[in-house]
């Protein structure tokens, strides 16, 4: 199986641009990468996914690396809603697996 | 609306005794997952289903059973051979066929042992 790995931790401030990586260096062609956040006692919530191409939607924004051995994902400018665990993860195109990524717990300051 | 529901949403076990938590979907989506998540850590795949009547193993499936007589329910057992139940289970639906299909939630269930 293919697997992600992301930092522990991350800080911001509020009103400015997070960037949350995550590597994924053994991705196949067909496993699209997926992000999710979740609060505490709460199932994780959609923010984006994407194949190749970088992605923009009203939450955020996904840069994925030329090579799709990584992936940023930009949240453009943090408030306090935006403090959760964000897991990248991905979807195997042939067994419909999710493998998740270790999460990266965003603080955001005010 | 459509959506995933899953309970209960706290559930106390006993040593020695089986306890099943149920996930229930109406939005006809073929694959459904269980995860359990340890406080502070992330998801980790019990078992997962990807038609009726068939189903995998995840990475921690011992200790548990699960069934898929149903395309909308995907029950998860919590067996006596599970030594430390104690946790958060999550369980997901998504269509399959194409891996970049939305992933759907439940709101989660706590099983403590008592």
């Amino acid at each position: 199986d293919a697997k992600t790995t992301q930092p522990n931790s991350m800080e911001s401030n509020e009103e400015e641009p997070v960037h949350l990586p995550c590597n994924h260096s053994t991705i196949s062609g067909t496993d699209y990468i997926h992000w999710y956040r979740q609060l505490p006692s709460q199932g994780p919530e959609y923010v984006i996914h994407g194949l190749t191409s970088n992605v923009n939607n009203r939450m955020a924004s996904l840069a994925i690396a030329e090579d799709r051995k990584s992936s940023t994902l930009i949240l453009h400018r943090a408030t306090l809603r935006d403090a959760a665990v964000y897991y990248c993860i991905l979807r195997d195109g042939n067994t419909d697996k999710l493998i998740f990524g270790t999460g990266t717990r965003l603080q955001v300051f005010p | 609306d459509g959506g995933i529901t899953q309970s209960p949403k706290y559930l106390f076990r006993k040593e020695g005794q089986n306890v099943t938590l149920s996930c229930e979907q109406n939005l006809n989506h073929d694959a459904m997952y269980w995860y359990r998540q340890d406080p502070g850590q992330g998801l980790r795949l019990i078992y997962y289903s990807q038609i009726v009547n068939d189903f995998q193993k995840g990475d921690i499936a011992e200790g548990y059973s699960v069934s898929r007589e149903k395309k909308e329910s995907f029950p998860l057992t919590v067996t006596s051979a599970q030594k430390n139940p104690t946790a958060f289970y999550l369980c997901a639906s998504s269509p399959t066929g194409f891996s970049g299909n939305t992933i759907y939630f439940g709101e989660g269930s706590w099983l403590t042992v008592v």
